[in-house]
This record gives C-alpha cells, sequence and structure tokens, in this order.
C-alpha cells in the first residue's frame, strides 16, 4: 500500500531550528511536497523536492533521499508564526500524480 | 488578485440531506481539485476537473460527485450525507502546466457538519 508517516507534534524553542522528518512508501513515487496549514486556514505551499538533494527558501528548507523514501523540512530561526500543522505529500506516478498526504506534523513553538 | 474562493464556510446539515459547496479558483488556473480533510488528518483526495470534465477520481462513492463550468469555477455536491461526512472541504486550483512541482493553491474551505 501507499503510506507517508510524520510525527504527529513536535515541539521547539522560538528562535531555534527544527526539523520534521517524513517517509514514505509509495510505488510510483514521482516528488515530495510540504505544505504548512495553520488552525482554521488553507494548506500553502512550502518546497518541493522531484531530486535529492536540499531545496532552500528562506528561512524554510526540504530535503529527499529517493534511496531512503525519506524527507524532511528544516525550519530555522523559529518565530511564534510558524506554529502550525505542517504535511508532507507525495506525488505519485501510479495515482495518476495526484498528491497522497501524510497526517500532518503539529510544530509547537515556544517562547 | 483573488486567490481561491470557497462558499459557504460553514454549514450544517442533517442526514440524508444534500449539499452543493462551491468554489473559484485563482486567476489564470483552469484545473480544479476537491479534497476532504477530518480533523486531525491530511487531506484526502476526492477529485480532479481539468476542461469540464472530471479528470481524476480518488476513493470516494458515487454520492460525491462535481461539475467543472466553462469559467472553470467548480461544485461539489454530496448526496444522502451520512455523519462521517463532516469535515473540511477544501478546494485546490492549479494551471495544467504546472503540474509538475506540485504546488496547489487552497480556499480556506467549507467546514460541514452533518448532525
Amino acid at each position: 500500500g501507499q503510506s507517508l508517516e510524520q510525527p504527529s507534534e513536535v515541539t521547539a524553542v522560538e528562535g531555534a531550528i527544527v526539523q520534521i522528518n517524513c517517509t514514505y512508501q509509495t510505488s510510483g513515487f514521482y516528488g515530495l511536497s510540504w505544505y504548512q496549514q495553520h488552525d482554521g486556514g488553507a494548506p500553502t505551499f512550502l518546497s518541493y523536492n522531484g531530486l535529492d538533494g536540499l531545496e532552500e527558501t528562506g528561512r524554510f528548507s526540504s530535503f529527499l533521499s529517493r534511496s531512503d523514501s525519506y524527507g524532511y523540512l528544516l525550519l530555522q530561526e523559529l518565530q511564534m508564526k510558524d506554529s502550525a500543522s505542517y504535511f508532507c505529500a507525495v506525488r505519485d506516478r501510479d495515482s495518476n500524480y495526484q498528491l497522497i498526504w501524510g497526517a500532518g506534523t503539529k510544530l509547537i513553538i515556544k517562547p | 488578485d483573488a486567490g481561491v474562493t470557497q462558499s459557504p464556510t460553514h454549514l450544517i446539515k442533517t442526514r440524508g440531506q444534500q449539499v452543493t459547496l462551491r468554489c473559484s479558483p485563482k486567476s489564470g488556473h483552469d484545473t480544479v481539485s476537491w479534497y476532504q480533510q477530518a480533523l486531525g488528518q491530511g487531506p484526502q483526495f476526492i477529485f480532479q476537473y481539468y476542461e469540464e470534465e472530471e479528470r481524476q477520481r480518488g476513493n470516494f462513492p458515487d454520492r460525491f460527485s462535481g461539475h467543472q463550468f466553462p469559467n472553470y469555477s467548480s461544485e461539489l455536491n454530496v448526496n444522502a450525507l451520512l455523519l462521517g461526512d463532516s469535515a473540511l472541504y477544501l478546494c485546490a486550483s492549479s494551471h495544467e502546466l504546472g503540474k509538475n512541482t506540485g504546488e496547489l493553491f487552497f480556499g480556506e474551505g467549507s467546514r460541514l457538519t452533518v448532525l
């Protein structure tokens, strides 16, 4: 079957660095996306990895290792506004390139 | 530039009733996807519309149907509502040419409560 696993909750301190891991099992992996969703809000796109390696966008970076079926989202210089749920989502060829989503990681930031 | 807009934002229905949710995609986007998000879960793909046709469908029963209009806006219809249909229904738009990155633009959602 197809599945994604990510921690349900992560706690970090303002100004620190946090890493949210995602492992996946899919039959036709194509790429890994990350989305942020604040409570009551819409998911917003953060990054996409189609190839192995690190993608950097400001304070956020995302990493992919296709051989390990593993990726992570790295958030630096954490701010209180980063408190949200973070979802990894896999694009899968065998699902007609639709996104298969993880259950999300709730990031709690303490002052 | 208006983003993705959905209506209504909240609604309450009773079991057995029918509901229609509406979505206007981001300007310049021609593809609309619908997702169901239960509390504490990730979005689950319902179906996708492109060129006024259902192009792909997730694992949802036929009670879930949709439509896309010539202006790219879309409707999601759910018949014979069940308690388990209570969820946040998200509409996401994209441009067909942008599909390789997987970037979707989401609306704020319609929160459906079935009593």
